[in-house]
């Protein structure tokens, strides 16, 4: 079955950039949707189809994918940024999703 | 305002059934696809199934493939999953999403 992968946790201190990955197969045709979830709630969507940002979300954060590696980025990281951060995609068929593993991201 | 709010979690035991309820508002229900989504108690995300607009095509993660169905009733604007042979390792806060929206999740524990 389709995996995207991504690493577990990414640790930055605070007004750095922070980066996180995800690779699949299929991003060169697919595309990435990253959602944030906090401690405790429903996920929020923070980028949809690869870099745009949903109304709400700060400037701060994009998304751009190259290849076979979707990237979310996080300019000038805050501490309310610490969170789990879960890339979002399909297989190459386009009907089964899945989900990458999560990365921590901690601000500190 | 999307709202989508899920009911019908609760405690089952292994090989029971359950069956889940999702109640949309605030957008033209007909006119999305939609899906379910899972979280195992301190584990991530896991897309479990999703739905076509008028119910023709659905799709499932194969673990759950044989024991569980997605439906629709778009005159009632709800999303169900009806849930059976339930395993432990179904136990999940369960969610009702459409695109980026989604609901805040209803438990499933299956235990004996």
């Amino acid at each position: 079955s389709y995996e995207l992968t991504q690493p577990p946790s990414v640790s930055v201190s605070p007004g750095q950039t922070a980066r996180i990955t995800c690779s699949g197969d299929a991003l060169p045709k697919k595309y990435a949707y990253w959602y944030q979830q906090k401690s405790g709630q429903a996920p929020v969507l923070v980028i949809y189809e690869d870099s745009k940002r949903p109304s709400g979300i700060p400037e701060r954060v994009s998304g751009s994918s190259s290849g076979t590696m979707a990237t979310l980025t996080i300019s000038g990281a805050q501490v309310e940024d610490e969170a789990d951060y879960y890339c979002y995609s399909t297989d190459s068929s386009g009907n089964h999703w899945v989900f990458g593993g999560g990365t921590k991201l901690t601000v500190l | 305002e999307v709202q989508l709010v899920e009911s019908g979690g609760g405690l089952v035991q292994p090989g029971g059934s359950l069956r889940l309820s999702c109640a949309a508002s605030g957008f033209t229900f007909s006119n999305y696809w939609m899906c379910w989504v899972r979280q195992a108690p301190g584990k991530g995300l896991e897309w479990v199934a999703n739905i076509k607009q008028d119910g023709s095509e659905k799709y499932y993660v194969d673990s759950v493939k044989g024991r569980f169905t997605i439906s629709r009733d778009n005159a009632k604007n709800s999303l169900y999953l009806q849930m059976n042979s339930l395993r432990a390792e179904d136990t999940a806060v369960y969610y009702c999403a459409r695109d980026g929206n989604w609901g805040q999740g209803t438990l499933v524990t299956v235990s004996s």
